[in-house]
């Protein structure tokens, strides 16, 4: 059973960068039937799916058009964790953050564990 | 990035049947990809209740169930409980946008 453990701060100043760390436990992050996927929910938008990281002999990532200039995703295989890392933030940015598991086997993309969510307020 | 459409909410009394809609496009779901739904319950996080369009994960009721056609997909909850009182959103992948996507959610109201 994998679960996820999620770090990061409940407030950011716009402009600033906000950080998030998941912990993995029962998978290995260079595991290649899993993703490694950051997604946001705010009231305004709803789940909003923003990227991933997976190993496949080499490392990939993809993210959203809308925050792909402003975000990184890094794996780090010895503390077996990913963290999510979103420069220039905005108050559009406050959200709730998830990290989550996504299946990549089979044919099928979907979440099946979840972090516990981190409540990221941007304000000055 | 574009959404799935959803319902706003959708409601019903205790017993029911109801149904959520989830209608995408050519590039999601009418090009053969599954849908997935989501639960989100107050101050939880997101559980998983349908995967590859009318599959259900171990522990999730029979009462909910999940079907696709073309472009378009449900999720039906039969026989409504006041615990399923909560935010359900269908999730697909989209080829053009090499990403996923999200519906914008349905609330779900137990009179």
């Amino acid at each position: 059973q994998v679960q996820l453990r999620q770090s990061g701060p409940g407030l950011v100043k716009p402009s600033q960068t906000l950080s998030v760390t998941c912990v993995i436990s029962g998978e290995s992050v260079t595991s290649n039937s899993a993703a490694w996927t950051w997604i946001r929910q705010s009231p305004s938008r709803g789940l909003e799916w923003l990227g991933r990281t997976y190993y496949m002999s080499k490392w990939y990532n993809d993210y959203t058009l809308s925050v792909r200039s402003r975000m990184v995703i890094s794996p780090d295989t010895s503390k077996n964790q990913v963290s999510l890392q979103l420069n220039s933030v905005t108050l559009e940015d406050t959200a709730v953050y998830y990290c989550a598991r996504e299946n990549i086997s089979g044919g099928y993309y979907y979440f099946d564990s979840w972090g516990q969510g981190s409540s990221v307020s941007v304000s000055s | 990035q574009s959404a799935l459409t959803q319902p706003p909410s959708v409601s019903g009394a205790p017993g029911q049947t109801i149904t959520i809609s989830c209608t995408g496009s050519s590039s999601d779901m009418g090009a053969g990809y599954a849908v997935h739904w989501y639960q989100l319950l107050p101050g939880a996080g997101p559980k998983l209740i349908i995967y590859g369009n009318n599959n259900r994960p171990s522990g999730v009721p029979d009462r909910f169930s999940g079907s696709k056609s073309g472009t378009s997909a449900s999720l039906a909850i039969t026989g409504l409980q006041p615990e399923d009182e909560a935010d359900y959103y269908c999730q697909s992948y989209d080829a053009r946008l090499t990403a996923c996507v999200f519906g914008i959610g349905t609330k779900v109201t137990v009179l």
